[in-house]
């Protein structure tokens, strides 16, 4: 039974470029959320999506959005990419309202340049 | 802020010793989580504590909450090089609703 896959591993972009990230959650999960990670710094709450809809947010700018497709796969999407940006992005699984752990994928270490 | 806090931010002890670390939060809370991280990928969820609960166990893992302190704490016994990471606490306010992460224990565990 896979887990949460996030592609790609890492991904180089240039301050002012857009990036798009992947992320298939675990079999049976139905939410997804996406978590910042700066270097020594503790997971910052994106946003998380359930039924195709953004259904909470985190405190980040509009230049970050999301979708959530059928399948329950989801893409994080960041405009106009500032330095500050540079992170690894997570993204977790779980089901809508469980009281359970989420699932985390491996993440995305992205740099910008 | 919201954010749990870990206590201490780095540890290091001898293979076969215990290791405690700490995690204070604000507010009132629904559960508290705790996750291990190697090497800056992803996180590993350990352990979920609800807040009518004092205390769980998961193996070589303890974690205590105590709600009129607004803190737990997270033990591990007999430790192993293995369990060298860093490890977060997260609280959730509500069922559903997003975690709040805090800024992590690194601990290394010497062979």
């Amino acid at each position: 039974d896979a887990g949460v896959t996030q592609s790609p591993t890492h991904l180089i972009k240039t301050r002012g470029q857009q990036v798009t990230l992947r992320c298939s959650p675990k079999s049976g999960h139905d939410t997804v959320s996406w978590y910042q990670q700066a270097l020594g710094q503790g997971p910052q709450f994106i946003f998380q999506y359930y039924e195709e809809e953004e259904r909470q947010r985190g405190n980040f700018p509009d230049r970050f959005s999301g979708h959530q497709f059928p399948n329950y796969s989801s893409e994080l999407n960041v405009n106009a990419l500032l330095l500050g940006d540079s992170a690894l992005y997570l993204c977790a699984s779980s089901l809508i309202d469980s009281n359970y752990g989420y699932t985390f994928g491996s993440g995305t270490r992205l740099t910008v340049v | 802020s919201q954010q749990g806090e870990e206590d201490p931010q780095a540890l290091s002890i001898q293979e076969g010793e215990n290791a405690t670390m700490n995690c204070s939060y604000k507010t009132s809370i629904n559960n508290l989580q705790w996750y291990r991280q190697n090497s800056g990928r992803g996180l590993v969820h350990l352990i979920l504590i609800r807040s009518n609960e004092r205390e769980k166990h998961s193996g070589r893992l303890r974690v205590t909450l105590d709600t009129s302190k607004k803190s737990s704490s997270l033990l591990i016994t007999a430790s192993r090089a293995a369990d060298t990471a860093s490890y977060f606490c997260a609280t959730v306010f509500n069922t559903g609703n997003q975690f709040y992460f805090g800024t992590g224990t690194s601990l290394t565990v010497i062979p």
